[in-house]
């Protein structure tokens, strides 16, 4: 039973607007949420994170959101740019019986187009 | 970037076949992991390692074995390879916080 779904597979931007990738997950005991971007052929590279006990954190053009009634989070990306034109993995962690190890989403493949 | 390698970064092998991978880190960080990646199911955690000779199960760790004689090297095994097991096999490292970092992936064909 998947604990972190990212439902949308793919998703398709213009360069220069907004990309929101979504994630949402059934675990109430997570407290540690991670996005990776990933390139082909690379290894996924850490983006940002948040914690529970926070609603937003911000990192230069990424921003993510913790809905925690809702058991929900995205990712906005402002402005989009060809360069961010990836596939971004949604994680979870908890530090009780998962021993803070982390439960990844399947995968949103943003494509930003020129 | 994180110190990590990962070798071979592309193997071919035949069904039945015992294979190793390995992961090496120069940043001396405790915990290691072992993902494999395919399409439709994300990165799934196959086994880790919390300390030299402290291994433990994850979510897909059937038909694998790993060790850890030290710090910085955590080898994955199969034993008899199987052509479900073809994948890209990515190795993680952290040093105890919550965010992991990446090696480059083996690209692993059974055949």
């Amino acid at each position: 039973d998947q604990q972190v779904k990212q439902n949308s597979p793919s998703l398709s931007v213009q360069e220069g607007r907004i990309s929101i990738l979504n994630c949402d997950y059934t675990n109430s005991m997570f407290d540690y949420f991670l996005w990776y971007k990933k390139y082909p052929a690379e290894g996924p590279t850490f983006l940002i994170s948040i914690s529970s006990i926070k609603d937003k954190n911000e990192d230069g053009r990424f921003t993510v959101f913790l809905n925690k009634s809702a058991k929900h989070l995205s990712l906005h990306i402002v402005p989009s740019q060809p360069g961010d034109s990836a596939v971004y993995f949604c994680a979870a962690s908890d530090t009780g019986g998962s021993q803070g190890n982390l439960i990844f989403g399947k995968g949103t493949k943003l494509s930003v187009k020129p | 970037d994180a110190g990590i390698t990962q070798s071979p970064r592309h193997k071919v092998t035949e069904t039945g076949t015992p294979v190793t991978l390995r992961c090496h880190q120069t940043e001396n960080h405790r915990y290691m992991y072992w993902y494999r990646q395919d399409p439709g199911h994300g990165l799934r955690l196959i086994h880790y390692s919390y300390g030299v000779k402290d291994t433990d199960k994850g979510e897909v760790s059937d038909g694998y074995s790993v060790s850890r004689s030290k710090t910085e090297d955590f080898l994955l095994t199969l034993e008899s390879a199987t052509s479900s097991q073809t994948s890209v096999y990515f190795c993680a490292i952290t040093d105890g916080s919550r965010e992991q970092y990446f090696g480059p992936g083996t690209r692993l064909t059974v055949t």
